[in-house]
């Protein structure tokens, strides 16, 4: 069974730092891996999608890759800034599985302070 | 327009009693699915239905029963609430396998 884990679980960076999330996973034969962000009290926001066949997406500041031999993921965030505090989620969707079936790690709960 | 819209954003409860949450999607997705997040965070799927046949059913409680009048609803109906169920439950769709919007949630608090 797939388990995604999400490392590290809280980080709080000053404006204007790059960083890095990182995202691990057991099976790597997934289809593709998906990064959220989720809002206090919110849904969940799709921010990137990286097919099982790419390497890397990318979406204005954020950088997403993928290393399947490894099993992970990184999302970069460049030029953080206050707006990008929330919890960001990546999930794994299995080649095997049922249609669908997306597992999620636990998040990475991020506050950019001014 | 709302993508994936959650009826009722809220719920509050007593143990014992049976509540539907409703969902809707007006992406034309051909896949629908309700994930529960419980108090630590963590997002599990509970159900998926393709084409209004149920895909997954992940080991939920009898209670818990997903229904899916046509390809653009889903709806998910619980009886006899446990303490135990409040979460967030969060209806979403995809076409095929690929991205999976997600509605805004539905607080469930069972007291």
């Amino acid at each position: 069974k797939q388990e995604v884990t999400q490392i590290p679980a809280a980080l709080s960076v000053p404006e204007g730092e790059n960083l890095v999330l990182n995202c691990s996973f057991t099976d790597s034969a997934i289809y593709n891996l998906q990064w959220f962000r989720q809002d206090p009290g919110k849904g969940l926001t799709s921010l990137l999608l990286i097919q099982s066949s790419q390497r890397e997406q990318t979406s204005g500041r954020l950088n997403a890759s993928l290393d399947k031999s490894s099993g992970r993921s990184t999302l970069y965030i460049a030029a953080s800034q206050p707006g990008d505090s929330a919890t960001y989620l990546c999930a794994a969707l299995d080649r095997g599985s049922t249609l669908g079936r997306l597992y999620f790690g636990r998040g990475t709960q991020l506050t950019v302070w001014p | 327009d709302t993508a994936v819209s959650q009826t009722p954003k809220y719920l509050v409860t007593q143990m014992g009693n049976d509540k539907s949450i409703k969902c809707e999607q007006n992406l034309g997705h051909d896949t629908m699915y309700w994930y529960k997040q419980d108090s630590k965070k963590f997002l599990k799927i509970m159900f998926s239905y393709n084409n209004k046949e149920l895909i997954i059913n992940e080991t939920v409680p009898n209670r818990f029963s997903p229904k899916s009048p046509d390809k653009a609803h889903l709806n998910l109906h619980i009886n006899s609430l446990e303490l135990g169920d409040s979460a967030v439950y969060f209806c979403a769709s995809s076409q095929d396998r690929a991205w999976q919007y997600f509605g805004p949630g539905t607080r469930l608090t069972v007291t």
